[in-house]
C-alpha cells in the first residue's frame, strides 16, 4: 500500500530533550516536506526537500533540522525543544515539487507535547 | 508572507444541499491549487485539484478556478453527514506549499 509513514504518533517530553519524528514513504516520490498545524494557523510548511542531499526552509523552520539522505526518508529534528513547538505535525511527499499535478500525500501526523 | 484565505466557518449545510466553499491567495505566480478534506485529529486527504482556469469535476466535487480574481472554489453536491470536516484549501508556489486554516463544514441530517 502506498503510504507516508511517520512515527511516533504520540509524544511527550520535556524542554531541551532532543527527539526526532521519522518520516518514510514507499512510492519513490521526489518531493517532502513536513507542516506543523495550530489551531487557527492551518498549517504551515517547516522544511521541504526536493530531492536526495537537497533541502530548504519553509515558512517557520526555527528550532528545527531535517535530513535527506535517502529518498524514502525524511526526519525531523529537534535538538532543543521548547513548549512553543507543541503542535500536530505531519510528514507529506508529492512526486515532484514542480509539477502541477503532484498533490501531496500525508503521513498520519505526529502529536508532540513539550513541557 | 504568501496568504491563502479562507473563511473559517463553521457553514451548516442541509443534507442534499450544495455547499460551497472558498479561498483566496495573494500571490498571482501561485501554480496550482488543492483541496484537502480533514476530520478532526486525521490527517488531510486529497480532494481534488486544479491548476487551469475553469471548472473541474469529479463526482459530487466541482473546483473552479479564477486566476484573475486569485480566487478558488469546492462545490460539494448532494451533501452528506459524512461530508462534515475541515475543507483545506491549498497552493503550490515554486516548491512550496500554503495552506489555509480551512473551513468547517456541517452537514445536518
Amino acid at each position: 500500500e502506498a503510504q507516508v509513514t511517520q512515527n511516533p504518533r504520540y509524544l511527550i517530553t520535556v524542554t531541551g530533550k532532543k527527539l526526532t519524528v521519522t518520516c518514510s514513504q514507499n512510492m519513490n516520490h521526489e518531493y517532502m516536506s513536513w507542516y506543523r498545524q495550530d489551531p487557527g494557523l492551518g498549517l504551515r510548511q517547516i522544511y521541504y526537500s526536493m530531492n536526495v542531499e537537497v533541502t530548504d526552509k519553509g515558512d517557520v523552520p526555527e528550532g528545527y533540522k531535517v535530513s535527506r539522505k535517502e529518498k524514502r526518508n525524511f526526519p525531523l529534528i529537534l535538538e532543543s525543544p521548547s513548549p512553543n513547538q507543541t503542535s500536530l505535525y505531519f510528514c507529506a511527499s508529492s512526486l515532484s515539487g514542480y509539477s502541477y499535478n503532484s498533490p501531496l500525500h500525508f503521513g498520519n501526523g505526529t502529536r508532540l507535547t513539550v513541557t | 508572507q504568501k496568504e491563502v484565505e479562507q473563511n473559517s466557518g463553521p457553514l451548516s449545510v442541509p443534507e442534499g444541499a450544495i455547499a460551497s466553499l472558498n479561498c483566496t491567495y495573494s500571490d498571482r505566480g501561485s501554480q496550482s491549487f488543492f483541496w484537502y478534506r480533514q476530520y478532526s485529529g486525521k490527517s488531510p486527504e486529497l480532494i481534488m485539484f486544479i491548476y487551469s482556469n475553469g471548472d473541474k469535476e469529479d463526482g459530487r466535487f466541482t473546483a473552479q478556478l479564477n486566476k484573475a480574481s486569485q480566487y478558488v472554489s469546492l462545490l460539494i453536491r448532494d451533501s452528506q453527514p459524512s461530508d462534515s470536516a475541515t475543507y483545506l484549501c491549498a497552493v503550490n508556489d515554486f516548491n512550496k506549499f500554503y495552506f489555509g486554516s480551512g473551513t468547517k463544514l456541517n452537514v445536518k441530517p
